[in-house]
C-alpha cells in the first residue's frame, strides 16, 4: 500500500520568504509527526497531532513554526520569515495511534535549503 | 527524563563478521524501544521493535536486538554483517502517547 508521501522533495527558498512543506500520511494513521534532520545531526521532534489536535508543540523551535492538520489525514508545516539556519531535511511520519508500540512510518523528507 | 543514548558515532565491520551497534535509555516504566535505520539520501525504515516478552527480537533483513532491563540496553546485532548494510542506525524509545525521542544516530561501515 501506499506509504507516507511528502511535498515537495526539495524546496530551496531566500531569507524571509514563507514555506509550507506538506505530508500525506497512511490512510487510517490517526497520529502524525514532524521532525527535523540537520546534516550531521539526530533528529529532532518538532510536533506531533492526533486525530486534528497537537496534544504537544514544545519542540517547534520558534513561533515562526506552525503547523495544522486538517480531516485527520494531511498536515502542513509553515515556517515563516525562513532563516538559514532553518536549513534541513523535514520528516513527516505517521503511526496508527500516537506513542506506544506503534511504530512509526516515515516519509521520504523534504530538503529544504534556505539562502 | 526519558533518553536514548549511542555511544558509537560510527562502528566499522568487515563483511561476514557480526556486528553490534549499541542503545542504552533511560526510562520511567516499562519502555517501548524501536530501531531504526536511515540509507544515504533515503527516510527512516523501521527494523524492529520491543514491547514486551521475550528479550531477543527479530527483524527486518536479519537484524535482532537484544533487550537487558538491568543494564537498560537494547544493542541492535547481526550475526554476519553485509556491504549493503552500511548505513545510518537510530535507537528510540517511545514515551506513552508522545513522539519517538532517538539516539543521536550511529553509522554503520561495512567493508568488503
Amino acid at each position: 500500500g501506499a506509504g507516507v508521501s511528502q511535498s515537495p522533495s526539495n524546496k530551496v527558498t531566500e531569507k524571509g520568504k514563507d514555506v509550507e512543506l506538506r505530508c500525506d500520511p497512511i490512510s487510517g494513521h490517526t497520529a502524525l509527526y514532524w521532525y527535523r534532520q540537520s546534516l550531521g545531526q539526530g533528529l529532532e521532534f518538532l510536533i506531533y497531532f492526533q486525530g486534528n489536535s497537537a496534544p504537544d508543540k514544545s519542540g517547534l523551535p520558534s513561533d515562526r513554526f506552525s503547523a495544522e492538520r486538517t480531516g485527520g489525514s494531511v498536515s502542513t508545516l509553515t515556517i515563516q520569515r525562513t532563516q538559514q539556519e532553518d536549513s534541513a531535511v523535514y520528516l513527516c511520519a505517521s503511526s496508527l495511534s500516537a506513542g506506544g508500540p506503534n511504530e512509526q512510518f516515515f516519509g521520504p523528507g523534504t530538503r529544504l535549503t534556505v539562502l | 527524563a526519558q533518553s536514548v543514548a549511542q555511544p558509537e558515532d560510527q562502528v566499522n565491520v568487515a563483511e561476514g563478521n557480526p556486528l553490534t551497534v549499541k542503545c542504552t535509555y533511560s526510562v520511567s516504566g516499562n519502555p517501548y524501544l524501536f530501531w531504526y535505520v536511515q540509507y544515504p539520501n533515503r527516510g527512516l525504515q523501521f527494523l524492529l521493535k520491543y514491547i514486551t516478552g521475550d528479550n531477543l527480537v527479530k527483524g527486518s533483513y536479519g537484524f535482532e536486538a537484544e533487550f537487558n532491563k538491568s543494564q537498560t540496553s537494547f544493542h541492535l546485532k547481526k550475526p554476519s554483517a553485509l556491504v549493503s548494510d552500511s548505513a545510518l542506525y537510530f535507537c528510540a524509545v517511545s514515551p506513552l502517547l508522545k513522539d519517538l525521542i532517538f539516539g543521536k544516530g550511529t553509522t554503520l561501515s561495512v567493508s568488503s
